[in-house]
């Protein structure tokens, strides 16, 4: 079944500066790859996804990209701000009537 | 138009006891998907079912966990003789018909104290 690898489990980053979170999957077969962001105490929320046929994705500060040779996607969160603060999970799917297998998260703190 | 609904959010069991989670999914959405997240981890899969049909429950535990979808009512994740590593906390997800090809709605989660 998939696979996703998420990287890293943490990440620090300066009010201001960028921050980049990367994940690996292993089913060829997936085409369809949300990023969902969960704030304390609430259910993960959508805020980007990208299918298969396209590279790359963005949405006002935020971007995705995606290497199927490789079998890799990123999120860029650019000019971070400290409501950018919670964990992200990266997930991966086939698409219709398949689950959606999540990354284990990575819990971005946005410094003053 | 409400969100998926959980309840209760916080339940707390005795080792033994039974635990059920109830999900009612975004007005208009037939799938409904069941996570598990335990402390500092990731969304484990449990199960994914459209009403009246479990479509993929290959990430359910063989044994105490079952997971329904009626034709009226929530959805229902149901938890038997619980133990202390049952302790996490429950997602339910809900999406519109044509399934998980595109966004999930989480509910808020029902947080398990197994004592």
């Amino acid at each position: 079944g998939e696979n996703v690898e998420q990287h890293p489990s943490t990440l620090s980053v300066q009010e201001g500066d960028s921050a980049v979170i990367k994940c690996t999957y292993s089913d060829s077969a997936s085409n369809y790859f949300p990023w969902y962001k969960q704030e304390l105490g609430k259910g993960p929320q959508l805020i980007i996804d990208i299918r298969s046929n396209v590279g790359e994705k963005k949405d006002q500060r935020i971007a995705v990209t995606l290497n199927k040779t490789a079998k890799h996607f990123s999120l860029h969160i650019t000019e971070t701000q400290p409501e950018d603060s919670a964990v992200y999970f990266c997930a991966a799917s086939r698409g219709r009537d398949d689950k959606i297998i999540f990354g284990k998260g990575t819990r971005l703190h946005i410094l003053p | 138009n409400a969100g998926v609904m959980q309840n209760p959010r916080h339940l707390v069991r005795r080792r033994g006891q039974e635990a059920r989670l109830r999900c009612s999914p975004m007005k208009g959405h037939s799938h409904v998907y069941w996570y598990r997240q335990l402390p500092e981890e990731g969304l484990k899969f449990m199960v994914y079912l459209q009403k009246e049909n479990i479509i993929d429950e290959s990430g359910m535990p063989k044994e105490r966990f079952s997971a329904e979808f009626p034709k009226e009512g929530p959805s229902i994740l149901r938890i038997q003789q619980v133990v202390r590593g049952d302790s996490a906390a429950y997602f339910c997800a809900s999406s519109p018909p044509g399934g998980s090809g595109g966004e999930l709605f989480f509910g808020e989660g029902s947080r398990l104290t197994v004592l």
